[in-house]
């Protein structure tokens, strides 16, 4: 699986976007991005994942660059419920039995 | 709809005594199961996955172990226990159609 590269932590206001960095300049063709989020002292959730066009869920809209050696998670209107870390992964769907490696991720604080 | 539960959620054991956690996975059927461990501030390390009833595979040498007696149980086990092994320990399984890890809520173990 690619290594990835994040931020170790960001700040954000309340009511504005999010915007998570993600580099991952080793991706292969079938590798796609996943990104999860941590809330203190709960396990990790799943929010979104892509392979190079940009894709939007109810929580976060995922921006993969053109030669997808890096993306962003974009929050649109954060919130403080939002303050977690979030984590970026990039693996096949279905190679490696699925495993996925976690890094230390973005620690991102919500502030009112 | 897929959950998974994790028990206990809290544990505080002496060093060397044995361990047995649980993780049982409901709404899915021959999941890929995963055992990670997550020590204070960092990222999540894989332990043990299992693609099925019987079948483990370590990812790092440790003091823990391993079994999937069911096709949707889980359990992690270790004889006498260090307190290298205290940490956050989160079971999760595998979505069939994107792959994405669905996590349970953890058991924050404490080594004294």
């Amino acid at each position: 699986d690619a290594k990835t590269t994040q931020p170790p932590s960001m700040d954000c206001a309340e009511g504005r976007a999010a915007n998570l960095p993600c580099n991952h300049s080793t991706i292969s063709g079938n590798e796609y991005v996943y990104w999860y989020r941590q809330i203190h002292s709960q396990g990790p959730q799943y929010i979104i994942h892509g392979l190079k066009n940009n894709e939007t869920n109810e929580m976060a809209s995922l921006i993969i660059t053109e030669d997808r050696k890096s993306s962003t998670l974009i929050l649109p209107h954060a919130t403080l419920r939002d303050t977690a870390v979030y984590y970026c992964i990039v693996r096949g769907v279905n190679t490696n039995a699925g495993k996925s490696t976690f890094g230390d991720g973005t620690t991102l604080t919500v502030k009112p | 709809s897929q959950t998974i539960h994790q028990w206990p959620a809290t544990l505080v054991q002496p060093v060397g005594s044995p361990l047995s956690l649980e993780c049982t996975v409901e709404g899915t059927s021959n999941p890929n199961l995963y055992w990670y461990r997550q020590a204070a501030g960092r990222g999540l390390q894989l332990l043990f996955y299992s693609v099925g009833i019987g079948q483990i595979s370590s990812e790092v040498p440790q003091n823990l172990s391993a079994s999937r007696p069911q096709d949707r149980q889980f359990i992690l086990s270790s004889k006498k226990l260090l307190l290298s092994d205290s940490g956050f320990y989160l079971c999760a399984w595998r979505g069939q159609v994107y792959n994405e890890q669905f996590f349970g809520p953890g058991t924050r173990l404490t080594v004294l």
